[in-house]
């Protein structure tokens, strides 16, 4: 299995809701990454956890907060968002040694009302 | 600090043509190198890899090599297909810990029939 699979693909969300993206994988993989992408643009980087300990974090505003409640998942609790934050979510996985790839989910599509 | 600089785009070929997008890179030490595939409302997909100078990636007739002396990574191949049409995006990994991956601008590629 190679799979980094996210839930829900698509989301559309008013600016008082709180809501939740997922991501599962089964590969073992002992990091796990939250990316932002507008359109048009290279994925930025939001987040990092590496043995479920979160060890990056790009100066992300409050209203996205990560959870990694076990080695295979991987959360991103949203609240109070903004329609400029509209965009691709994606989480990827790698094993986290040198010369390893990190695996993409298909993404999830957030629109912020 | 670590880079990547990838040529503009968008690039539209004839099915058929020879196709190369130029990537260089800036970085500490020894990177990886990747070149990631993203189709229409997809996640990221990896192309080929390459993990040491003078190694060469490669994968569905894409190919590129690891160049140190020129701090280049640069994709070809040599007869492109409509179902090539995407975004390409050069990507290199931290040459210590492996977990922090850095993305050049992407280029868009379309190609007629």
């Amino acid at each position: 299995d190679t799979e980094v699979t996210q839930t829900p693909k698509h989301l559309v969300m008013g600016m008082t809701n709180k809501k939740s993206l997922k991501c599962e994988q089964h590969m073992g993989h002992r990091a796990m990454y939250w990316y932002k992408q507008k359109a048009k643009k290279p994925p930025e980087l939001m987040f990092v956890y590496s043995y479920e300990k979160l060890s990056i974090n790009e100066s992300v505003p409050s209203r996205f907060s990560p959870e990694c409640p076990n080695s295979s998942l991987l959360n991103l609790h949203l609240h109070a968002l903004q329609p400029e934050d509209s965009a691709l979510y994606l989480c990827a996985s790698s094993q986290g040694v040198r010369g390893t790839e990190a695996f993409f989910g298909q993404g999830t599509r957030l629109t912020v009302v | 600090g670590n880079s990547v600089t990838q040529m503009e785009g968008p690039v539209t070929l004839s099915e058929e043509a020879f196709l190369t997008i130029n990537c260089t890179y800036t970085a500490t030490g020894y990177p990886s190198l990747f070149w990631y595939v993203q189709y229409p409302g997809e996640g990221l997909q990896l192309l080929l890899k390459a993990t040491k100078a003078d190694d060469k990636g490669s994968n569905k007739g894409f190919e590129a090599t690891y160049r140190k002396e020129t701090t280049s990574f640069h994709l070809e191949k040599g007869s492109v297909q409509v179902s090539d049409s995407a975004v390409y995006f050069c990507a290199l990994s931290d040459s210590n810990t492996g977990n922090q991956f850095y993305f050049g601008t992407g280029t868009s590629l379309t190609v007629i029939p």
